[in-house]
């Protein structure tokens, strides 16, 4: 069974900086590009990132470039994203999600989300 | 302001038809694969059509997915309270180098 359980989000103050991770199991991690999609309160969804199975290639919606880095440990079965100079429009719910395959979308699998709020 | 175009809202009464429109460009919808899914309140969106038409095992044949030129189409037959949802289109977009959804649209079965 595939699950992807993310983890890492929080308060976190404007300007901060935060990690996420998300574990994933049931499948053969290095063989599928992974996402990070988020949702801010009340609206839709919002792709970030990307990132292909090895690694090598990665993506970044504009909101995203320059502050936020994706990453993978296939050792691990984990991604990552790292994210700096947070801002109240960052705040949302981070779903990790899966690939059907080589090409970045469809999304056939998602976790559950890990909530990040930027606040002072 | 999304890059595909939905409209906000439909409705329609239980075990009627509903359709739901996503609007976009050459450089996405005209050249890229669809895919659409469906969020219910309060979890993770749920992959619902892939590759335009195409079913991933255990969705229901209620649903179902078109494409013409820059526009893409959600079918959903025999509508239950269950399906209330929000649904979303999204694509690869080439001339962005990233993917792309449309702003969601909130279906209401009266």
């Amino acid at each position: 069974e595939v699950q992807l359980l993310e983890s890492g989000g929080g308060l976190i103050q404007p300007g901060g900086s935060l990690r996420l991770s998300c574990a994933a199991s049931g499948f053969t991690f290095s063989s599928y590009a992974m996402s990070w999609v988020r949702q801010a309160p009340g609206k839709g969804l919002e792709w970030v990132s990307a990132i292909s199975g090895g690694g090598g290639s990665t993506y970044h919606a504009d909101s995203a470039k320059g502050r936020f880095t994706i990453s993978r440990d296939n050792t691990k079965n984990t991604l990552y994203l790292q994210m700096n100079s947070l801002t109240a429009e960052d705040t949302a719910v981070y779903y990790c999600a899966r690939s059907s395959g080589v090409l970045i979308i469809p999304f056939n699998y998602w976790g559950q989300g890990t909530l990040v709020t930027v606040s002072s | 302001q999304s890059v595909l175009t939905q409209p906000p809202s439909v409705s329609a009464a239980p075990g009627q038809k509903v359709t739901i429109s996503c609007s976009g460009s050459s450089s996405n919808i005209g050249n890229n694969y669809v895919s659409w899914y469906q969020q219910l309140p309060g979890t993770a969106p749920k992959l619902l059509i892939y590759d335009n038409n195409n079913r991933p095992s255990g969705i229901p044949d209620r649903f179902s997915g078109s494409k013409s030129g820059t526009s893409a189409t959600l079918g959903i037959t025999g509508l239950q309270t269950g399906d209330e949802a929000d649904y979303y289109c999204g694509t690869w977009d080439s001339s962005l180098s990233a993917v792309v959804f449309g702003g969601g649209t909130k279906l209401t079965v009266l």
